[in-house]
């Protein structure tokens, strides 16, 4: 069966940076997108962008450019998020969310879940 | 202030149908797929619908989903209490370029 299992919950100081990682099992991990997908404590969810794994190409949403990257590795079917000069509003559940469909509009649709990262940011 | 705008609270009692509903524009919902998830507090967001009416394997057939326009809503029917949760709505976006989010609709099952 399809599993994203993220890495542990981090603490940082405002100003650092965080990378959440995302390992993938049951599928063939080059054939779907990854998306990251965010949620403030009692908020809604948001969209950060997504991972093509097979290429690496990457499409980050407007808000985030800049301050964050997502990588992969194939050889051990693991993404990746890193995001540089962390804020307190950045303090929020991280996401990776596999996209439904191969790669084609299907892939909007994100089917299966990790259990997410919390990440803390406090001075 | 999201993208997507959803009603924050939808309420309904057991075996009622409920229905909650997206509004977007021509840029997202006007042109492209809906999406519907459902989510417990404290876990992960789960899909129930994709490409505006579709469900994953395993999503009883009491959820369903339309569009209309710029507009998209998830019905729920013979509900029930374990539907008490989150539901956001998504949609890609042609203007921004990425996937935006409604700000979900908790819904209250009486």
């Amino acid at each position: 069966q399809v599993q994203l299992v993220q890495s542990g919950a981090e603490v940082k100081k405002p100003g650092a940076s965080v990378k959440v990682s995302c390992k993938a099992s049951g599928y063939t991990f080059t054939g779907h997108y990854m998306h990251w997908v965010r949620q403030a404590p009692g908020q809604g969810l948001e969209w950060m962008g997504w991972i093509n794994p097979n290429s690496g190409d990457t499409n980050n949403a407007q808000k985030f450019q800049g301050r964050v990257t997502m990588t992969r590795d194939t050889s051990i079917s693991t993404a990746y998020m890193e995001l540089r000069r962390l804020r307190s509003d950045d303090t929020a559940v991280y996401y990776c969310a596999r996209g439904y469909g191969g790669y084609d509009w299907d892939s909007v649709a994100a089917s299966h879940w990790g259990q997410g990262t919390l990440v803390t940011v406090s001075s | 202030q999201s993208v997507l705008t959803q009603p924050p609270s939808a309420s309904g009692t057991p075996g009622q149908r409920v229905t909650i509903s997206c509004s977007g524009s021509t840029s997202n919902i006007g042109s492209n797929f809906v999406c519907w998830y459902q989510q417990f507090p404290g876990t992960a967001p789960k899909l129930l619908i994709y490409r505006d009416d579709q469900r994953p394997s395993g999503v009883p057939d009491r959820f369903s989903g339309s569009k209309s326009g710029t507009s998209a809503s998830l019905a729920i029917s013979g509900l029930r209490s374990e539907d008490e949760a989150d539901y956001y709505c998504a949609a890609w976006d042609d203007s921004l370029s990425g996937l935006v989010f409604g700000g979900g609709t908790k819904l209250t099952v009486l």
